[in-house]
Formats: C-alpha cells, sequence, structure tokens
C-alpha cells in the first residue's frame, strides 16, 4: 500500500530565511507526488506535481520541489520565504495504477517577522 | 471553470440528524474523491469514485456514512444518523481519470451538537 510521511508536524522560519519541509513515500514504482498548500479555512490548493523527467519541478509562488528515488523523497523548498507562505503543507503520492490519492500528516509552517 | 463546488460550506446539526453533503466536480473530470480533515486524524479518504462508480470506500468510517455519484455532475456524501465525533470539515476533490493532479473544493464545515 502506498504511504506518505512528513516527519515535521511544525517549523518556524525567519522572513527571508530558506525552507525546506520534508516527505517521503513508500509505493512500489514511480508515483505520482505532489505538494498541496492549504491556508486557514480553505482548501487545498496544488503547488507542484513530479510525473517523469526533470526530478527538479517548479511550482507557483516561487516552490520548488526534487525527486530523489533512492530516497524516496520529494522535499519542497524555496530559497526566501515570505509572511504569506504560512500555511500547512500536504505532500500526497498517487497510485498510476489505482487512481488512490494518499496525502501526508501536512507541516504547519510558520514564519517569523 | 468554476472548480469543485460543495455544498453547503458550513452544516450544523443536531447529533441524530441526518445530513447530506454535496459536491459538483469539474467538467469533463472522471474521477471524484471525498475527504476528512480533522486536527487528529489529519486527511482521510473516505471514498472515490471512477467513472461514477465506487472504487475503494474502505475508508468510509462505518455504515452510518454512505456516498452516491448518481451521475458524472453530482455526488453525495451522507450520514444518517450524525455523531458529534462526525465533524469535521469534509472534503471533495475531482480530477480527469487517472489524474494525475486532483483539484478540491472549499470543503464542508459541519458541526454536529
Amino acid at each position: 500500500a502506498q504511504s506518505v510521511t512528513q516527519p515535521d508536524i511544525h517549523i518556524t522560519v525567519s522572513e527571508g530565511a530558506s525552507l525546506e519541509l520534508r516527505c517521503n513515500y513508500s509505493y512500489g514504482a514511480t508515483p505520482y507526488l505532489f505538494w498541496y498548500v492549504q491556508s486557514p479555512g480553505q482548501g487545498l490548493q496544488l503547488l507542484l506535481k513530479y510525473f517523469s523527467g526533470d526530478t527538479l519541478v517548479q511550482g507557483i509562488k516561487g516552490f520548488e520541489a526534487e525527486f530523489k528515488r533512492s530516497q524516496s523523497s520529494f522535499n519542497l523548498r524555496k530559497p526566501s520565504v515570505h509572511w504569506s507562505d504560512a500555511a500547512e503543507y500536504f505532500c500526497a503520492v498517487r497510485n498510476n495504477a489505482g487512481n488512490m490519492l494518499t496525502f501526508g500528516g501536512g507541516t504547519r509552517l510558520m514564519v517569523k517577522p | 471553470d468554476a472548480g469543485v463546488i460543495q455544498s453547503p460550506r458550513h452544516e450544523v446539526t443536531e447529533m441524530g440528524q441526518e445530513v447530506t453533503l454535496r459536491c459538483k466536480p469539474i467538467s469533463g473530470h472522471n474521477s471524484l474523491f471525498w475527504y476528512r480533515q480533522t486536527m487528529m486524524r489529519g486527511l482521510e479518504l473516505l471514498i472515490y469514485f471512477n467513472n461514477n462508480v465506487p472504487i475503494d470506500d474502505s475508508g468510509m468510517p462505518e455504515d452510518r456514512f454512505s456516498a452516491k455519484m448518481p451521475n458524472a455532475s453530482f455526488s453525495t456524501l451522507k450520514i444518517q444518523p450524525s455523531e458529534p465525533r462526525d465533524s469535521a470539515v469534509y472534503f471533495c476533490a475531482s480530477s480527469p481519470l487517472r489524474g494525475p493532479e486532483a483539484f478540491f473544493g472549499q470543503g464542508t464545515r459541519l458541526t454536529v451538537v
């Protein structure tokens, strides 16, 4: 069965600092991988996705993520965090055969001024 | 496109009452997912449909929960009878068949008192 682990429940960074949110997945083949962001009281918005090809993918709002097959990881990064990036971030994996979409537990990002 | 539309946005009901949550997926999308989000359990996949057919309902908590998709443009999630522990935010998402990416509605915040 597929699964996603986000080891960090909470992360606090200073505005302007760099950010890396960790995501590890378990799946037998190369899955589809996603990062979503959720602001308070809102639905989930897709930040970026990986299907195949270049392992470094660019998303919206200046985010990027790198797929590392050897580590079963898909970490999200941003070089300089803005106060508006404070939100909850979810990593997700999709079974490319069976259509299941499974989420990690989420990482809540707080940004200090 | 208006995106995934869920109604109502907020629902407050008394324990024992029937609750029906509604979802209109994005036109042309063949897969539909229902998720429940709580602080304790995060995002849980309840059920998903492909081409209006339920594929996996193993996440449905118990027989009090039922979901239907009578046509490609409408789905319901029903709880009967409702209990306080059902209080959560319920999200609907849709995607093209085998996706890969899924798009989420704004959610329905259910409070059972």
